[in-house]
């Protein structure tokens, strides 16, 4: 079945702490994005990724980072949380054109 | 700069009747338009993809129309049901080469029966 797979879909962390929240794709997709939903805002994209070892900074990349040294995989890394990163996160993958395959979400809370 | 609107008020609605959702964009020169059904606390799941030389598409009780002058889609949903209630985005990718989606905030659709 294709998919993408996020995990965890709940986590709870403390300031500081690193954290990497796990995305993987199994249709070969070319294209792969986070974005984090807050209330009233709407799906804003942190980073994207448009092949292997090819990343760039989405609309809010300040405090994230991430790596994309295999075609299926697109973790997202927190090397420092913040509270203010509190918020549901989705990864995404497609092919150019095409329409965006959604993992189910990880909700983060940051104490 | 470049935006993209959706009404941010709830449409609320009568069972059995056509639900009509709106997408404005400005400063875009859309490549095509998708629309995306959001349920709570999960992930948008696609529905309809409009390219930029299409004006209409349907699907089974979903329509889109894409207006490239008026820079406007509008989303319908016929015969519309309780299930039907859930928040719905559209989304745009730029003909400028870099085929970056980027999503509206979403309106939220409540089917009353």
């Amino acid at each position: 079945e294709a998919q993408v797979t996020q995990n965890p879909r709940y986590l709870i962390t403390v300031t500081g702490k690193k954290l990497t929240v796990t995305c993987s794709q199994n249709m070969n997709h070319e294209y792969m994005s986070w974005y984090r939903q807050d209330p009233g805002l709407g799906l804003r994209q942190i980073y994207y990724s448009m092949n292997v070892e090819v990343t760039d900074k989405g609309d809010v990349p300040e405090g994230y980072k991430v790596s994309r040294k295999e075609k299926r995989n697109f973790p997202l890394i927190l090397e420092s949380p913040s509270p203010n990163q509190t918020s549901l996160y989705f990864c995404a993958s497609r092919n150019i054109g095409e329409k965006l395959f959604f993992g189910s979400g990880t909700q983060l809370s940051v104490l | 700069s470049q935006k993209i609107e959706q009404n941010s008020e709830a449409l609320n609605i009568q069972e059995g009747k056509t639900a009509t959702l709106t997408c404005n964009y400005t400063n875009y020169s859309p490549a095509y338009l998708q629309w995306y059904r959001q349920d709570p606390g999960r992930g948008p799941v696609f529905l309809l993809l409009i390219r930029e030389n299409e004006k209409e598409k349907r699907k089974e009780r979903l329509k889109v129309t894409f207006d490239t002058t008026l820079k406007q889609s509008l989303f319908h949903i016929t015969a519309s049901q309780p299930a039907d209630s859930a928040t719905y985005l559209c989304a745009l990718d730029s003909s400028g080469g870099s085929y970056i989606p980027t999503f509206g905030r979403g309106t939220s659709l409540i089917v009353h029966p």
